[in-house]
């Protein structure tokens, strides 16, 4: 069955520190990954997206992810984390039609 | 701007209720979804809809159905609510290149 991992539950970081979270998905085929996040009492929204092409994206706040198709990963990296990118983060897959699957999460939360 | 609604922030229901989950977008789109979100296990979709009328199982339809009169109203109900349907429930629209729009938000409580 298709499925997306993601290596780290709970992520507690300093500000100014670096940040990469762990994503892998688990599909043969063409696939389109996502990044949501979502703060504290908002909305889940889109960080970043990969269709197709340069498998480094950049999405918004700083935040990049790059496609590793040998690896079927796509991690989120941010150089320096900021007290505000404390949240929620939510690596997804799409295989197929509109369906898309889920990652359990990753919690970050960053030290002022 | 795209926008989701969801009727209710927050829910309170006793076992065994019937309980509706109304979802309102006003983009005219025709995808629209429900998932449950829950701690450790991330977002998993309950049912879509992918035009009036229309419906598909996700992956954790048990408990639950789906009614989509209108196109721009998707709303989820639970038939006799149990304990372990607590959760918070999302609802999500799709625009342009696969992109979901979520909803606030509603979290049930059943007790």
């Amino acid at each position: 069955a298709q499925s997306v991992s993601q290596h780290n539950h709970h992520v507690i970081l300093s500000e100014a520190a670096s940040l990469e979270l762990g994503c892998n998905y688990s599909y043969g085929g063409t696939v389109n990954l996502f990044w949501y996040v979502q703060y504290p009492g908002q909305h889940l929204q889109l960080l970043l997206k990969y269709f197709s092409g340069d498998p480094l994206v950049k999405g918004i706040k700083g935040f990049e992810a790059e496609f590793i198709k040998s690896k079927f990963s796509f991690n989120l990296r941010k150089p320096s984390v900021q007290w505000s990118d404390t949240a929620e983060y939510f690596c997804a897959a799409q295989t197929g039609g509109f369906k898309t699957i889920f990652g359990a999460g990753t919690r970050l939360f960053v030290k002022a | 701007d795209v926008k989701v609604t969801q009727s209710s922030r927050y829910l309170v229901k006793r076992t065994g209720e019937k309980v509706f989950l109304e979802c309102v977008q006003d983009m005219d789109h025709e995808n629209m979804f429900w998932y449950r979100q829950d701690p450790g296990l991330g977002l998993r979709l309950i049912y879509f809809s992918y035009d009036v009328k229309m419906k598909e199982k996700g992956d954790i339809p048990e408990g639950y159905s789906v009614s989509r009169e209108k196109k721009e109203r998707f709303s989820l109900i639970l038939e006799s609510a149990s304990t372990n349907q607590t959760s918070m429930y999302l609802c999500a629209t799709v625009v342009g290149d696969y992109e979901q729009y979520f909803g606030p938000g509603t979290r049930l409580t059943v007790t």
